[in-house]
């Protein structure tokens, strides 16, 4: 069972460039999430789906956008990569809110934008 | 908005010793609490979920306690080994599901 996988694990992107960052997860989870993770600080959400077909955007969105036309991928999308987006980037999926329902982790995608 | 502050930023102990981390948090209206642990390079381990309504959830080596109405909660962790340095993250649920992560207290275990 390969949980939350994410690709790359490392990029270097120039100022201006494009790129996606890919997300999958196998366990038919309804939700999930996009955070970035700034040195030394905790995560942010960027971007998060109920359902394929639906997304919202979280606290930080400026500069992302995502889709969601299957349960199993959610990629995140820079059209315009800036020093600021300079990152950790981590995928998470939820099967759905409840009480005892944690939100599981993918490895995290390493983003430099010079 | 909910705000969530862990202190130490850091923390450096021999082993075997006992040791608490302390993540206090703005607006008490949460429904979960979660304690992660992050390893270099690689993503969130879920350690401890407290429901609101609980006082402490016990795994192992590791005891989380919550205090909503003090907005507070504390990770133990009991006989410290040099496996169990990482940073942890402490992480509340918001209305809507939304997670509030601090900024996390990076501990480092000495042999």
């Amino acid at each position: 069972n390969a949980g939350v996988t994410q690709t790359p694990k490392f990029r270097i992107l120039k100022i201006g460039q494009s790129m996606t960052l890919q997300c999958t997860q196998d366990m038919n989870h309804n939700y999930m999430y996009w955070y970035r993770q700034d040195p030394g600080m905790g995560l942010k959400l960027i971007y998060y789906s109920v359902g394929a077909g639906i997304t919202d955007k979280g606290e930080v969105p400026n500069g992302y956008n995502v889709s969601r036309s299957t349960t199993e991928d959610f990629p995140l999308r820079l059209e315009l990569a800036a020093p600021s987006q300079t990152s950790v980037y981590f995928c998470a999926s939820q099967k759905e809110p409840g009480l005892q329902e944690t939100q599981y982790f993918g490895p995290g995608t390493r983003l430099l934008v010079l | 908005k909910q705000e969530v502050t862990q202190i130490p930023a850091a923390l450096s102990v021999p082993e075997g010793e006992n040791l608490v981390l302390n993540c206090s948090f703005t607006d008490s209206a949460i429904y979960n609490l979660q304690w992660f642990r992050q390893d270099p390079g690689k993503g969130l381990t879920s350690l401890l979920l407290i429901q609101s309504s609980q006082r402490e959830q016990t795994s192992g080596r590791l005891n989380a306690s919550l205090d909503k109405s003090s907005g507070r909660s504390t990770l133990y962790i009991a006989a410290s080994q040099p496996g169990d340095s990482a940073t942890y993250l402490c992480a509340v649920y918001n209305a809507g599901n939304m997670l509030t992560f601090g900024g996390g207290t990076r501990l480092m275990v000495k042999p």
